[in-house]
């Protein structure tokens, strides 16, 4: 059964930063990821998806990475900004299957 | 920028009452999908739906849930005798083609409150 996890649970950062949130999958069997923003009360908003032969995806100031083998994804965000502060979410494809399952999400505050 | 439309956004029923949650996927989109998020957890699946009949479902869908698509826009979950723990954050999603190969578009969820 796919486990999917994220690290941190939490990150507080100043303006400007960049930082990195990460996700990690149990089964490397997966056809693809996405990484979701979802803010307080609303759905899920799809960042980037990133098809499992592929290494890496860019949109803007985010940048996601895919190690498949190693059953890791990292999310990049540079320069981040207050509007920045929202949850992140990781959803891992199965190759077999019609679903996502999601990790439990990075909650991030950029403070201004 | 079209978007998956839910209601209601908040729904309080009575423990044993059956709730219908509604969305309007994005019109030209074919897959659709329900997940639900109880408060402090995870997303999880519920259901996929592709050309009128159900492609997959998770164990948590079972007789009590029922999925339709009445007519060509809206897409509804039907919970029968509702338990306490069916509280939850009800989301629909869809995609334009196989979940595989494009995003999905998530609707800003329906909050079921079952007392």
């Amino acid at each position: 059964k796919q486990e999917v996890t994220q690290i941190p649970a939490a990150l507080s950062v100043p303006e400007g930063e960049n930082l990195v949130l990460n996700c990690s999958f149990t089964d490397s069997a997966i056809y693809n990821l996405q990484w979701f923003r979802q803010d307080p009360g609303k759905g899920l908003t799809s960042l980037l998806l990133i098809q499992s032969s592929q290494r890496e995806q860019t949109s803007g100031r985010l940048n996601a990475s895919l190690d498949k083998s190693s059953g890791r994804s990292t999310l990049y965000i540079a320069a981040s900004q207050p509007g920045d502060s929202a949850t992140y979410l990781c959803g891992v494809g199965e190759e077999y299957g019609n679903k996502l399952v999601f990790g439990a999400g990075t909650i991030l505050r950029v403070k201004s | 920028e079209p978007e998956v439309t839910q209601t209601p956004s908040h729904q309080v029923t009575q423990m044993g009452q059956e709730v219908i949650l509604r969305c309007v996927p994005i019109s030209n989109h074919l897959y659709f999908y329900w997940y639900r998020q109880i408060l402090g957890q995870k997303v999880e699946f519920l259901v996929s739906f592709y050309n009128n009949e159900i492609s997959e479902k998770s164990e948590i869908f079972d007789d009590q849930f029922s999925v339709e698509r009445p007519d060509g826009s809206n897409f509804t979950l039907k919970i029968r005798s509702t338990k306490l723990e069916d509280s939850a954050m009800y989301f629909c999603a869809s995609s334009e083609r196989r979940w595989a190969n494009s995003p999905l578009h998530f609707g800003n969820g329906t909050r079921l409150t079952v007392t």
